[in-house]
Formats: C-alpha cells, structure tokens, sequence
C-alpha cells in the first residue's frame, strides 16, 4: 500500500525566510511523485511532477528535488502569496498537506 | 496551465434528493478523470477513476450506486450523489489527466463543488 508523510503539518515564516517542505514516501513502484499547492476552498493547483531520483524542478520562488525515498519543497525568499497548503502526492495518494502561511 | 471547471461551486439539498456535478476540462482532451472528497483539515481521498467510454473504477469502500459517475466525453465526466444523506456533505474535487510525451502526465484540477445535504 502506497504511503506519503508530509512534514511539518505547518509552518509559519517570515517573508524573506528561506525553508523545506518534506515528503517521504513508500510505495511499490514510482510512477511520478507529485506536488500541489492548494488554497482555501479551492481545488489544488499542479506544480511540478518528478520521475526519478536525482531530478529537480523549478518555478519562481520553489524548487523541487526527489530522492528515492523522499522529496523536498525548498521556498526561497518566501512572500506572503507563497501562504497555502502544500500537498504532495505518488499517483492518486495524497499527504495530509504543510500548511505554510508567510508572515509580511 | 490547463482549466479544469466544475459545476456549481456550491450546492445546498434536501435529504434524500440527488446532485449532479459537472467536470469539464476546457483546453484538452482527458482520457482519464478522477472524483475526490476531501473533509476539513484532511488530504483527498480518491473516490474513483474514470476513463472515457468506460466504466468507472471505485475505490474500496464507495458505494457505486450511490456515486454514479458518467465520462461521456473527453472533455466532461459527471458525479452524481444519489439519495444524499448528512454525512455526504463533503467538498468534492475531480481532476483530469492530460498526457505529455515519453509517458509523463500533468493532472489538472477542478475548483471543486462544496455539497452540504440538510
């Protein structure tokens, strides 16, 4: 049975203050890990998809790196727009989410 | 990115009525949709797959014949919730799938629809 485990369930930073979101995951075999962005009310929004160990990808302030048993969520210089809740995925199995909220 | 809509937003009804909601992806082809719940404070849980022209695939534990799902089309899957009691009231989300090449996939999501049964 797939797992994921997101840490922490919630952050708060300053804006500015650089941090990671993890995701460990255990499954039976990976066919891309996922994450989300997901804000209040709404339904999540598509980030980024990695496939292998090793790969990253970046889009404005985030950067997402995977390794064979977890991925992480760097925020660089994070702006009270980056507050929202983070959910990462493997296939159709979702974390609980890291609430991040930036503080201005 | 590509739009997925979902219709309506909101719905408020009665014990015991049926609602319909609507998933369209607006700018691509989805083969395959996905109908998730998600209760407060807890992640999505998959409810069913849905692959166009076929049956649905449901995930253990939900009722099939009280979520029916439609895919009649590569661009519109439907739940409909029939004999809606309290404890569906939930916030539902469907996502489609659109494929990229050498077998990648992006998943697009809805804006999902707040159901509260009275």
């Amino acid at each position: 049975e797939d797992q994921v485990t997101q840490s922490p369930e919630a952050l708060r930073l300053q804006e500015g203050e650089s941090s990671s979101l993890n995701c460990s995951y255990t499954v039976s075999g990976l066919r891309g890990l996922f994450w989300y962005r997901q804000d209040p009310g709404k339904g999540p929004e598509f980030l980024f998809t990695l496939y292998s160990a090793g790969e990253e990808k970046e889009k404005e302030r985030l950067k997402a790196t995977l390794t064979k048993k977890e991925s992480f969520l760097h925020i660089t210089a994070p702006k009270p727009e980056d507050s929202a809740t983070y959910l990462c995925a493997v296939g159709q199995t979702f974390g609980i989410g890291t609430k991040l909220q930036v503080i201005p | 990115g590509a739009v997925v809509s979902q219709h309506p937003s909101r719905v408020i009804c009665k014990s015991g009525t049926s609602v319909k909601i609507e998933c369209r992806s607006l700018d691509f082809q989805a083969t395959t949709m996905f109908w998730y719940r998600q209760f407060p404070k807890q992640s999505l849980m998959l409810m069913a797959t849905s692959n166009e022209g076929s049956k649905a695939t449901y995930e253990q534990g939900v009722e099939k014949d009280k979520f029916l799902i439609n895919h009649a089309s590569l661009t519109l899957s439907t739940l409909t919730v029939t004999s809606a009691h309290p404890e569906d009231s939930s916030f539902y989300i469907c996502s489609a799938r659109a494929s990229g090449i050498r077998g990648t996939y992006e998943q697009y999501f809805g804006p999902g629809t707040r159901l509260t049964v009275t």
